[in-house]
């Protein structure tokens, strides 16, 4: 089975832009959660969908949002980059059911400059 | 609110050494906890979870042990090797939502 896939694997943009990532979850998998890696502040829940509805969502501003397609992919949007938004985006795919293990993807590397 | 801590944030050890890392939580109403490992710009791989119902996991060269009552959690690695430096972070679930809480990791490097 092929695993959790993000794309682009890294990206550079400019303070003000707005960026999509974009997540390939696990063949059969129907949740896919997203979080932000910083140096900082670490690991921290973005938001998770399952079939194609928000299920929950972090403590982040509305300039972070997602959504998730009928075939389970799903893509997360940052507008009006800021410089502290520089981070390593992190997806997770899991069955779904309540507390399966949750399998992550290499990460999307963003840089704001 | 949730929130997890691991001791020691790095360790540096030889070869062939066992070691343990340690990770606590403040609320012990958790449905499971997971181990998993991360290499310089990659992301998470998952070695161990644990439900809320078991003691301990093992695989391999690893064992993960599980006091909820306590909120303690470690990783035991057995004759470490080179390839085992990473960081390696903890994550609980709990609460109502599906969503990890992570430590802020490990960071363990093994010399030849």
């Amino acid at each position: 089975k092929a695993g959790v896939t993000q794309t682009p694997r890294y990206l550079i943009k400019t303070r003000g832009q707005q960026v999509t990532l974009s997540c390939s979850p696990i063949s059969g998998h129907r949740s896919v959660s997203w979080y932000q890696q910083t140096p900082g502040q670490g690991l921290q829940f973005l938001f998770e969908y399952f079939s194609e509805t928000q299920r929950n969502k972090g403590n982040f501003p509305g300039r972070f949002s997602g959504r998730q397609f009928s075939n389970s992919r799903s893509e997360m949007n940052v507008s009006t980059l800021e410089l502290g938004d520089s981070a390593l985006y992190l997806c997770a795919s899991s069955p779904g059911q309540d507390y399966s293990p949750l399998h992550f993807g290499n990460g999307t590397r963003l840089t704001v400059t | 609110k949730q929130e997890v801590t691991q001791i020691p944030a790095a360790l540096s050890v030889p070869e062939g050494e066992n070691l343990v890392l340690n990770c606590s939580f403040t609320d012990s109403a958790i449905y499971n906890l997971q181990w998993f490992r991360q290499d310089p710009g990659k992301g998470l791989t998952s070695l161990l979870l644990i439900q809320s119902s078991q003691r301990e996991q093992t695989s391999g060269r690893l064992n993960a042990s599980l006091d909820k009552s306590s909120g303690r959690s470690t990783l035991y690695i057995a004759a470490s090797q080179p390839g085992d430096s990473a960081t390696y972070l903890c994550a609980v679930q709990s609460g109502s939502a599906r969503q990890l809480t992570f430590g802020s990791g490990t960071q363990l490097t093994v010399l030849p």
